[in-house]
């Protein structure tokens, strides 16, 4: 079955340290997309991507780096992690292209601490 | 921007009851937006409930339905009578359609919680 693959699942981070959230999907997408979820607040996007060796900033791209090595795998980097991007994190997966082709398949989320 | 505002939880109703979540949107940058309700059941990520992407049209699954009103600029989900299967966070959402892909704006999520 076609899915969307996070991990780790839970981190706890130290501010300053590096983190990086990965993201695996089988679904042959072409793109991917990194959204941050805060109390109050919808899903905002951090970054996306359209394919293989590409990145996008979305709307609150500030303090993340993505990486898009494959296919597959797109990843969210946090260089210089700081308590203000403790939040809970979602990937996703979607075909891009079409009006059929605009549903999002999300991931479990990834719940990060930055103490 | 566009945006998307939606009933702040949590929400609590008892097994059989009705349900509406409002959700009504803002659509600046987006000619023909299309609209989304997802859900997160617990432990899970999110995952489509049902979409509408025409003006007028009413989207239906799993019991609920919500139509795409432009003239109010509003998405509620309605759903008759509630089952304890129900309970989870609910996100209206805002999409574009292009050839570059699909960006959604989310509302903040409505936590649903219904008593046996």
């Amino acid at each position: 079955e076609a899915a969307v693959t996070q991990s780790p699942r839970n981190k706890v981070a130290v501010t300053g340290g590096k983190v990086t959230l990965s993201c695996n999907q089988t679904n042959n997408h072409n793109n991917m997309y990194w959204y941050r979820q805060d109390t109050g607040h919808g899903l905002r996007l951090i970054h996306y991507s359209y394919g293989a060796g590409s990145t996008e900033k979305g709307d609150i791209p500030d303090g993340y780096k993505a990486s898009r090595p494959s296919q597959e795998n797109f990843s969210l980097i946090l260089e210089l992690a700081t308590p203000s991007q403790t939040s809970v994190y979602f990937c996703a997966s979607g075909a891009g292209l079409g009006t059929s082709q605009n549903t999002l398949y999300f991931g479990a989320g990834t719940r990060l601490s930055v103490l | 921007g566009d945006s998307v505002t939606q009933t702040e939880g949590p929400v609590t109703v008892s097994e059989s009851e009705s349900l509406i979540i409002n959700c009504t949107y803002s659509a600046t940058s987006i000619a023909y937006p299309n609209l989304f309700w997802y859900v997160r059941y617990p432990g899970e990520g999110l995952q489509l409930l049902l979409k509408v992407i025409t003006a007028g049209q009413k989207g239906s699954s799993r019991g609920f339905e919500a139509t795409y009103n432009k003239e109010t600029t509003s998405f509620h989900l309605q759903k008759a009578s509630v089952q304890e299967s129900d309970s989870a966070v609910y996100y209206c959402a805002l999409g574009e359609n292009n050839n570059a892909g699909a960006k959604l704006t989310f509302g903040g999520g409505t936590r649903l919680t219904v008593r046996p």
